[in-house]
């Protein structure tokens, strides 16, 4: 069954207007949780590291205050795309491991499709 | 750098067997994971390995030789439902992900 579940699947929003997304781990503690994006036959692309009780690490090229992530539960990070532009419009995934192990698979939310009109 | 190498298209008849191979050169080695992403869904794990030799998950096997940083999916009697991106995905020494491209794997009757 599904390890991670992420909410909602899609959404459509008017330029200008934010997001939130969220994404919980079922039946397990993530103190690390991933956020990725992906476009149109592309491959995915690591947006941030969100961190339970601290900040997020962000990656190069990734505006921290456009996408702000909160991962204040060992089972629940949200992404928040603010002022939402038509080049978001993109594919969001989530992710975590469900072993303390660094050697444990990432486990993927179904996904969001965001699409900014 | 960094970098993974894994075939951009295979093409492959239902009922056989096709072997995906996927290259790779990273700073450290934590795993490998072999996901299966069907277009517009999420990437599902399909088989990993963290030592050397063969992983069976069902009709999914993964062989790992970390010596010559080497691994391939192999996937057994084909299901038209098989038709997917294939992610090789490598965790470095920091335990950071670092992806391959993927491969498009066309299922024909």
């Amino acid at each position: 069954g599904a390890v991670v579940s992420q909410h909602p699947s899609w959404v459509i929003c008017k330029s200008g207007t934010s997001v939130k997304i969220e994404c919980r781990s079922l039946d397990f503690q993530a103190t690390t949780m991933f956020w990725y994006r992906q476009f149109p036959k592309q491959s995915l692309m690591l947006m941030a590291t969100s961190n339970e009780g601290s900040k997020a690490t962000y990656e190069q090229g990734v505006e921290k205050d456009k996408f702000l992530i909160n991962h204040a539960s060992l089972t629940l990070s949200t992404l928040t795309v603010t002022s939402a532009h038509p080049e978001d419009s993109s594919f969001y995934i989530c992710s975590a491991s469900r072993g303390t192990g660094g050697n444990s698979p990432l486990h993927f939310g179904n996904g969001t499709r965001l699409t900014v009109t | 750098g960094q970098n993974i190498d894994q075939p951009t298209e295979m093409t492959a008849t239902e009922g056989a067997i096709v072997q995906i191979n996927c290259t790779y050169q990273t700073s450290g080695f934590n795993g490998l994971f072999w996901y299966q992403q069907h277009a517009g869904e999420a990437p599902t794990i399909r088989s990993y390995n963290v030592l050397d030799g063969l992983e069976e998950k069902g009709r999914f096997t993964s062989f790992l030789s970390r010596s010559k940083g080497y691994s391939y999916l192999l996937l057994k009697e084909l299901q038209m439902k098989d038709s997917a991106s294939y992610l090789c995905a490598v965790k470095d020494s920091n335990y950071q992900l670092i992806w391959g491209a993927g491969t498009k794997l066309i299922i024909k009757p």
